[in-house]
């Protein structure tokens, strides 16, 4: 079975641009969480979907948005960019996201912001 | 969900076993004990969970002391390819609603040759 998939895997933008990140889950998988990682805060929560609603949300601001579509892919969006944003964004997949489920990681989309 | 503490860094002699500590003292009854593991810039790794026997699967073991105040994840013949931040981290898999993964700081392992 195909793992979690994440396009692109690498992006250069700059300041105030906006840009979008894609995710598909592993077959069969339903529940798309979203995490953003950086060297100063580490891995953090930012939101989570599920029959493309969001079931969860992280401490990031509205520019950091996402949604899910019926086949459960999912993307998310960061409007007017800043040099902060700069990070490894990861996505994973889980069955339905409820507590006894194990959550699987792509390989994330390395995001620079220049 | 219960805090974790794992030390900073470890090294492993290449085909030794590695031996990946973590305290989790304040950890409650229905909370489990999950191991991932990030290899350099990549997305995490899921390796192994369990609640209080222990637990083997074709990449680790897991041991839970009998309290199951503190675990060990051990690699059975570490590899180069087993370089990696190793998290541990417990939670609660039981009860409604989804759930987000809080990742502290891991363990950074270097296997030497």
């Amino acid at each position: 079975k195909a793992g979690v998939t994440q396009t692109p895997r690498y992006l250069i933008k700059t300041r105030g641009q906006q840009v979008t990140l894609s995710c598909s889950p592993i077959s069969g998988h339903r529940s798309v969480s979203w995490y953003q990682q950086t060297p100063g805060q580490g891995l953090q929560f930012l939101f989570e979907y599920f029959s493309e609603t969001q079931r969860n949300k992280g401490n990031f601001p509205g520019r950091f948005s996402g949604r899910q579509f019926s086949n459960s892919r999912s993307e998310m969006n960061v409007s007017t960019l800043e040099l902060g944003d700069s990070a490894l964004y990861l996505c994973a997949s889980s069955l339905v996201g409820l507590k006894g489920d194990t959550q699987y990681f792509g390989p994330g989309t390395r995001l620079t912001v220049l | 969900d219960a805090k974790t503490t794992q030390p900073p860094s470890m090294d492993c002699a290449e085909g030794r076993a590695a031996n990946l500590p973590c305290n989790h003292s304040t950890i409650s009854g229905n909370e489990y004990v999950y191991w991932y593991r990030q290899i350099h810039s990549q997305g995490p790794q899921y390796i192994i969970h369990g609640l209080k026997n222990n637990e083997t699967n074709e990449m680790a073991s897991l041991i839970i002391t009998e309290d199951r105040k503190s675990s060990t994840l051990i690699l059975p013949h570490a590899t180069l390819r087993d370089t990696a931040v190793y998290y541990c981290i417990v939670r609660v898999h039981s009860g409604a609603g989804s759930y987000q993964l809080t990742f502290g700081k891991g363990t950074k392992l270097s296997v030497i040759p």
